[in-house]
């Protein structure tokens, strides 16, 4: 069975740029939830869908935003990039809502400059 | 206070031994705990969850839960040097999971053959 996959797992973007990252959920999971980790802050939930809906969303600004398509496959779009949005981003699926069968998949490391 | 605080450590345990990581959090209506282990360049994997008070065993590794002292700790026995990672401790707060996944800035944990 396949794992949870990101693309693309590299990204060099400047400042105002926007940038949209991608999640494939393992085959029958209907949650993905997304995440930021950096050095400072840790792992910081942004938020989560379930059948193409945002269930829950973190404390992060608007310019973070996601969906959810019918088949579980999910993107986060980060419009005008700053410099403290370099991170690796992880995208995590699960069956169902809950949190106790989640996988992660490999990331996306972005880098702002 | 933090919300969920952990010591970065590193913690040192010899091979063989017991390593006992620690989590407290301030959230006295948080209600399910999950324990992460993050290989260096990784992405977080699922070791245990645990929901009521006491212990939860899983192989070498024993969840503790004590809610009136608002600690979670997790116990690895036999320790091996392929146990060497970060363990993160997470949570979902008493807001119902609004919030999603609430993490430590987790533990470093070596151990030394």
């Amino acid at each position: 069975k396949a794992g949870v996959t990101q693309t693309p797992r590299y990204l060099i973007k400047t400042r105002g740029q926007q940038v949209t990252l991608s999640c494939s959920p393992i085959s029958g999971h209907r949650s993905v939830s997304w995440y930021q980790q950096t050095p400072g802050q840790g792992l910081q939930f942004l938020f989560e869908y379930f059948s193409e809906t945002q269930r829950n969303k973190g404390n992060f600004p608007g310019r973070f935003s996601g969906r959810q398509f019918s088949n579980s496959r999910s993107e986060m779009n980060v419009s005008t990039l700053e410099l403290g949005d370099s991170a690796l981003y992880l995208c995590a699926s699960s069956l169902g809502t809950g949190y106790n069968e989640q996988f992660f998949g490999p990331g996306t490391r972005l880098t702002v400059l | 206070q933090k919300e969920v605080e952990q010591n970065s450590g590193p913690l040192s345990v010899p091979e063989g031994a017991i390593a006992s990581l620690n989590c407290t959090y301030s959230d006295r209506g948080s209600q399910s705990f999950f324990w992460y282990r993050q290989y260096s360049g990784k992405s977080p994997e699922l070791i245990m969850f645990i929901y009521s008070n006491g212990d939860k065993e899983d192989g070498r590794f024993t969840a503790q839960l004590n809610k009136a002292s608002q600690y979670v700790s997790l116990l690895i026995r036999d320790s091996q040097p392929s146990d060497s990672a970060t363990y993160l401790c997470a949570l979902l707060r008493g807001s119902g999971g609004a919030d999603g996944l609430t993490f430590g800035k987790g533990t470093h944990l070596i151990i030394q053959p």
